[in-house]
């Protein structure tokens, strides 16, 4: 069975103050790592795909890197409105469909 | 740019009652999936549906829950007696026809069992 891990569960941090929220994952066969936002009482907004180990993605402040068995996300100078639940999900080999998801990550950003 | 819209944003049902609740995919999406989010845990996939029929189900789906496409552009979960443990926030999802790209999902529908 597929399995994601995200740690923190949860990030404070200043404005301009740069870290990284770690996605571990445990799957037959990856087929893709997915990274999503999600603001309180909102779905999750896409943002990432990773296929491979050591691809990379970036999107503004937002930069995604992928091992063999596990994802970072790193977070650049990061202002107040970064402030969300970011979540981490895989598609194993084992299902043409499901997504398995972490527990997410919950950024907070201080002014 | 296109997306995914579920209706009601909240919905507050008894026990024992049946619900339905709605989604309008995006347009040019073959693939449609319903998840749900009990409050404080995981985003939990329950069904995927293509081609109009389901294409894979978790156990959580038991036959309680139905899925049905009644026609070009609605998707519509049902359940059928709600149980309490029923109440979570259910997330409407598509994407388009190859399978490794990303799920775009809806802000999703409050479901409250009382």
């Amino acid at each position: 069975e597929d399995q994601v891990t995200q740690s923190p569960e949860a990030l404070r941090l200043q404005e301009g103050e740069s870290s990284s929220l770690n996605c571990s994952y445990t799957v037959s066969g990856l087929r893709g790592l997915f990274w999503y936002r999600q603001d309180p009482g909102k779905g999750p907004e896409f943002l990432f795909t990773l296929y491979s180990a050591g691809e990379e993605k970036e999107k503004e402040r937002l930069k995604a890197t992928l091992t063999k068995k596990e994802s970072f996300l790193h977070i650049t100078a990061p202002k107040p409105e970064d402030s969300a639940t970011y979540l981490c999900a895989v598609l194993g080999g084992g299902s043409n469909y499901k997504l398995t998801f972490g527990k997410g990550t919950l950024l907070t950003v201080n002014p | 740019e296109p997306e995914v819209t579920q209706t009601p944003s909240h919905q507050v049902t008894q026990m024992g009652q049946e619900v339905i609740l709605r989604c309008v995919p995006i347009s040019n999406h073959l693939y449609f999936y319903w998840y749900r989010q009990i409050l404080g845990q995981k985003v939990e996939f329950l069904v995927s549906f293509y081609n109009n029929e389901i294409s894979e189900k978790s156990e959580i789906f038991d036959d309680q829950f139905s899925v049905e496409r009644p026609d070009g552009s609605n998707f519509t979960l049902k359940i059928r007696s709600t149980k309490l443990e029923d109440s979570a926030m259910y997330f409407c999802a598509s994407k388009p026809g190859t399978s490794n790209q990303p799920q775009h999902f809806g802000d999703g529908t409050r479901l409250s069992i009382l």
